[in-house]
């Protein structure tokens, strides 16, 4: 299958800093990207939908003043957590969709890490 | 909106025992359904999907899925689980209106007992 690469797999930061995390597709196009949060124990979260050269779709609940999307290529997002808490915590999955017209099959990255201390 | 349950938060199981999972949805129209599953450390990785036509499907390592319209239910199954199936498992839905997105199902850990 096709492979989507996050990075940093884990990040450890301070409170009040910001941390970008990256989402590749490394063998296919994704006009679609989608940036999940999940929760221990939990179920993955929508947090926002990005297409390439537009402005995300974020869900409702969701700051997009502070997690902040760009999808400036067919192959990276990236998702910025400004001035980030304790709150923010969290294990931060990406999936890219394989261009096309009907709906297709999404594939995930590993997953980043983020802690904030 | 969609929304999607799946019953059993954690199975435990003994090598060779049968396995059922069950998936329910709340969505009336057109929907794509799918089965993931992550393994300790690893990413999701898709064990089947149906879209459309016969309502059983099957995936990979020997899992398969079957499709009630009529009960909204997409349950898992695999006759014969291993100690390497022991991992989190997911249950997720794309309904035809809500493009590309996936709604996720609250997850069950499956335990297998050499």
């Amino acid at each position: 299958g096709a492979v989507v690469s996050q990075h940093p797999s884990w990040v450890i930061c301070k409170s009040g800093t910001s941390v970008k995390i990256e989402c590749r597709s490394l063998d296919f196009q994704a006009t679609t990207m989608f940036w999940y949060r999940q929760f221990p124990k939990q179920s993955l979260m929508l947090m926002a939908t990005s297409n390439e050269g537009s402005k995300a779709t974020y869900e409702q609940g969701v700051e997009k003043d502070k997690f902040l999307i760009n999808h400036a290529s067919l192959t990276l997002s990236t998702l910025t957590v400004t001035s980030a808490h304790p709150e923010d915590s969290s294990f931060y999955i990406c999936s890219a969709r394989l261009a096309g017209g009907r709906y297709t099959e999404a594939f995930f990255g590993q997953g980043t890490r983020l802690t904030v201390v | 909106a969609q929304s999607v349950s799946q019953h059993n938060h954690h199975v435990i199981l003994s090598e060779a025992a049968s396995l059922e999972l069950g998936c329910n949805y709340s969505y009336g129209g057109t929907v794509n359904l799918f089965w993931y599953v992550q393994y300790p450390g690893q990413h999701l990785q898709l064990l089947l999907k149906y879209f459309s036509g016969d309502p059983l499907v099957k995936g990979i390592k020997g899992f398969e899925a079957e499709f009630i319209k009529s009960k909204f239910s997409f349950n898992l199954r695999k006759p014969s689980v291993q100690w390497s199936d022991t991992a989190e498992y997911f249950c997720a839905v794309n309904a035809a209106t809500s493009g590309s997105r996936l709604t996720f199902g609250e997850g069950t850990q499956l335990t297998v007992n050499p």
